[in-house]
């Protein structure tokens, strides 16, 4: 079946920077394209951006421009997300997620990964 | 941004009665050259990641039951469950995807009265 796993929680000091990934499984990794979302507490659902994992193409949220950078390693059906400059409000639950039509960048999301906390602590 | 508002933030029902959770989009997400409205809906449930239910606003995603349905057209649309089960109780929220970036509602949070 589709699954996505991502790495392990994270603690960060402010004006680090960290880097999640996201293991596909269960499909072509390079028809789809991968987004993540971010989900901090209190907050709304946050999209960050998304990487076409077939040609490598990227397109970010204006909110990170400049500070998140999403990768991919298709020899490992692996995306990264980079988030630099991190501060307290970057405490939060970070989702990669597939979009849910073949060659598309945008649409819904489906599957989920179970998700990554990264914590932003002095 | 398309701003996405959901109304109600929570609400109580009884098992066995209906659910309907409203959301309202800034500008229209209706795509005309295809016709769709680019709208989905999820469903979260505590430490566990969002999951889909309904895509395309009515499209019903495979393995959910049909109690969950989608309706709405342009900016308004809602969600239903039409005979809330205990297993049901999880925030929803919707999501646009006509533009980027990608904007979700606030959440409805659906508990058992």
């Amino acid at each position: 079946q589709v699954q996505l796993v991502q790495s392990g929680a994270e603690v960060k000091k402010p004006g680090a920077s960290v880097k999640v990934s996201c293991k596909a499984s269960g499909y072509t990794f390079t028809s789809y394209s991968m987004h993540w979302v971010r989900q901090a507490p209190g907050h709304r659902l946050e999209w960050m951006g998304w990487i076409n994992a077939g040609n490598g193409n990227t397109k970010y949220s204006q909110r990170f421009q400049g500070r998140v950078t999403i990768t991919r390693d298709t020899s490992a059906s692996t995306a990264y997300m980079e988030l630099s400059s991190l501060r307290s409000e970057d405490t939060a639950i970070y989702y990669c997620a597939r979009v849910g039509i073949v060659n598309w960048n945008d649409g819904w999301f489906d599957p989920w990964g179970q998700g990554t906390l990264v914590t932003v602590s002095s | 941004d398309i701003v996405m508002t959901q109304s109600p933030d929570a609400l109580a029902v009884s098992l066995g009665e209906r659910a309907t959770i409203n959301c309202k989009s800034s500008q229209s997400v209706l795509y005309s050259s295809n016709n769709k409205n680019h709208l989905a809906w999820y469903q979260q449930k505590p430490r566990q990641p969002p999951k889909l239910l309904i895509y395309w606003a009515s499209t019903r995603e495979s393995g959910v039951p049909d109690r969950f349905s989608g309706s709405g057209s342009g900016t308004d649309f809602t969600l239903t469950i039409s005979s809330l089960q205990a297993e049901d109780v999880a925030v929803y929220y919707c999501q646009q995807y006509y533009s980027t970036p990608q904007t979700f509602g606030q959440g409805t949070k659906v508990e058992i009265k």
